[in-house]
């Protein structure tokens, strides 16, 4: 396992189109994390899961947003009907969680979404 | 209002030489500090990780301080390398949660190593 894997990492859409991306976490790791990064900003978080149970979601994740993670391994993020403000770097990170302990967060190499 | 202001946002530095950037935080109560590495369009990479205990840390050439009274934090840059040009991010987490969902994350300073 070399890592936190993301796919695609370059996606160009038009507007109003649907995407998916999909994110398949270090496989130890049992919390899954996906954010949002605009240039020149640090990253938003928009979701986040513990195995296959999505703990919560951030108020960014609008209802054209929507995360899996069927069966407590990879995730897809889905995008419905793109916006051009949907832009951006989409990172997933992943690590480890048991009570109070708690790894370090490895994240993806991130995919690039361009809508126009 | 962000609970973690980085300074500069960008900066241009000479290969090498030295730089240091900063990192103030509101986060309370305080629990962990972390800086990152960003690539251009790559994810990010920790650097390091330090406790309220703890006020420096080292790795490599990079060096992190940490002033948990005064809520700053540094990374120092150490004989600069073309391949520091990257983002460097500072990230803060407060006691109340494990959740990396939680954790404020600074806009990053830019840094651009020249030849």
């Amino acid at each position: 396992d070399t890592g936190v894997s993301q796919d695609p990492r370059h996606k160009i859409t038009k507007r109003g189109q649907n995407v998916t991306f999909r994110c398949d976490p270090i496989s130890e790791h049992n919390r899954l994390y996906w954010y949002r990064q605009t240039l020149g900003q640090g990253p938003e978080f928009l979701t986040y899961f513990q195995n296959e149970a999505q703990l919560e979601k951030s108020r960014l994740l609008s209802d054209r947003f929507s995360a899996e993670r069927p069966k407590g391994s990879f995730s897809t993020l889905e995008i419905q009907r793109t916006e051009q403000g949907d832009s951006a770097m989409y990172l997933c990170a992943s690590s480890f969680h048991r009570g109070y302990m708690n790894t370090e967060a490895f994240f993806g190499q991130g995919t690039r979404l361009t809508v126009v | 209002k962000n609970q973690v202001e980085q300074s500069p946002q960008s900066l241009i530095i000479l290969e090498g030489k030295n730089c240091t950037l900063q990192c103030n935080y509101t986060v309370s109560p305080f629990s962990n500090l972390r800086w990152y590495k960003q690539d251009t369009g790559r994810g990010p990479v920790s650097l390091t990780i330090m406790t309220f205990s703890e006020n420096t840390k080292s790795n490599g050439r990079y060096t992190a301080t940490l002033d948990a009274d005064t809520k700053q934090s540094s990374l120092h840059i150490t004989a600069s390398q073309l391949s520091d040009s990257a983002s460097y991010i500072c990230v803060v987490s407060d006691m109340t949660t494990d959740s990396w969902g939680k954790f404020q994350f600074g806009a990053g300073t830019q840094v651009v190593v020249t030849p």
